[in-house]
This record gives C-alpha cells, structure tokens and sequence, in this order.
C-alpha cells in the first residue's frame, strides 16, 4: 500500500456545486495534513493544512480528517472555474518529517 | 529572495551525459526537499535535508543520484549518466523546521529532458 492514496479519476463538477475529494494514508504515526493546488505547468501552492480531527473550514474549502480511519478529505464549495485543477493530498510524519504525497487529484469546474 | 528559485528551468540533455540542478531555498529555511514529478504523476519524494543533519536519502532512484546542501542554503541534485527515464519536472521546496503544519514552499522547477 502506498504512503498517501488519492485514487479517484478525474472529477468533474458544475459551477457552483460542491467538489469532493479524499485522500487515504498508512502510516498511524501521520500527525500533519496539507493539500495542495497545482495548476497544470506550475508548482504546487498549499491551500489548507490540518493536524486535529473534525473539520477546519477557510472560505469556501474544508479539510476533514479522520485519524482513526486515516483519511483527510477536501470540500470546495461554490466551486469556480477558477478552481479546476489538480489537488495533492500530503503527509507529514513527527518521525522523519518528511512529506509524502499522493497522486493528485484532476478537478474540472464545468461553467 | 522571496521564493524558492531553481535553475535552469529548462534542461535538454543527451543520454549519458551527467546534469546539475540547483535549489536557492527561502532564506532561513532549514528543511529543503527535493521532488521528482513525471507528467501526470505525483510527486515522488527524492530526499530530505534538515540543518545539519544526516540527509533522508530514501527517495532517491538510484546510486545515479545524489544530492548535497553546502552551508545550509543552497542544494544541488547530480543526476550522472542521464537516461530517457529521468526525464521529468524536479522539484524543490524548503520549509522552516517545525514538527507541525509548517508549509513547504515549493519552486518553479526544472524540467529536465534526456534525448
């Protein structure tokens, strides 16, 4: 199993609508949580990070994380087409501090 | 500087031959990472140096690779006898050592080409 699991296709949502996005990991020793944006040709740039369980909202995203089934999702309402692009799910470990990442997910905002 | 500045952006190479890519991370930044992202992949971890610590080189591909941070500051990633595999966006990012949800600032990248 890899470290950081983000294994749904590409998502495709109208203006407007709620896009939603999981991430899994294996490692229980995980204690940091990011995700990031990366439009297509540039960097990753961060938009949220979390460490406690439950919900952090700021604007229209939310990150929920749930320690005890290790996973971290991410809610982006009122999405805009200026949101299509692909989400990274990170994780950082106390242990090594490194941070590991998943495969990305593509989101299509549809005007 | 402000950001994180890697160079050169653009790197075309032959195969075979060996490459060097830099990294000027956010001053005061002691935790540097470096990244491999293949086009339409993730990222995938390449190794990790933290003050003066022994680095994480556990990402690293293969004994083709090596990586060294002089001073604190600036890293630069050898690639040696290039091949059409290695050809992707490499990644750097620093961040302030923290145990925590410190964010990782990350570069502009270079893309590397082996023809």
């Amino acid at each position: 199993q890899k470290e950081v699991e983000q294994n749904s296709g590409p998502l495709s949502v109208p203006e407007g609508a709620i896009a939603s996005l999981n991430c899994t990991y294996s490692d229980r020793g995980s204690q940091s949580f990011f995700w990031y944006r990366q439009y297509s040709g540039k960097s990753p740039e961060l938009i949220m990070f979390i460490y406690s369980n439950g919900d952090k909202e700021d604007g229209r995203f939310t990150a929920q994380l749930n320690k005890a089934s290790q996973y971290v999702s991410l809610l982006i309402r009122d999405s805009q087409p200026s949101d299509s692009a692909t989400y990274l799910c990170a994780v950082r470990d106390y242990g090594n501090n490194r941070l590991a990442f998943g495969k990305g997910n593509q989101v299509v905002v549809i005007p | 500087g402000a950001g994180v500045s890697q160079s050169p952006s653009n790197k075309v190479t032959e195969k075979g031959k060996d490459v060097e890519l830099r990294c000027d991370p956010i001053s005061g930044h002691t935790a540097l990472y470096w990244y491999r992202q293949s086009l339409g992949q993730g990222l995938e971890f390449l190794i990790y140096f933290q003050g003066n610590s022994a680095p994480d080189k556990s990402g690293l591909p293969s004994d083709r690779f090596s990586a060294e941070r002089t001073g604190g500051s600036v890293s630069t990633l050898t690639i040696q006898r290039t091949q059409q595999e290695d050809s992707a966006v490499y990644l750097c990012a620093s961040s302030l050592f923290d145990y925590g949800a410190t964010e990782a600032f990350f570069g502009q990248g270079t893309r590397l080409t082996v023809v």
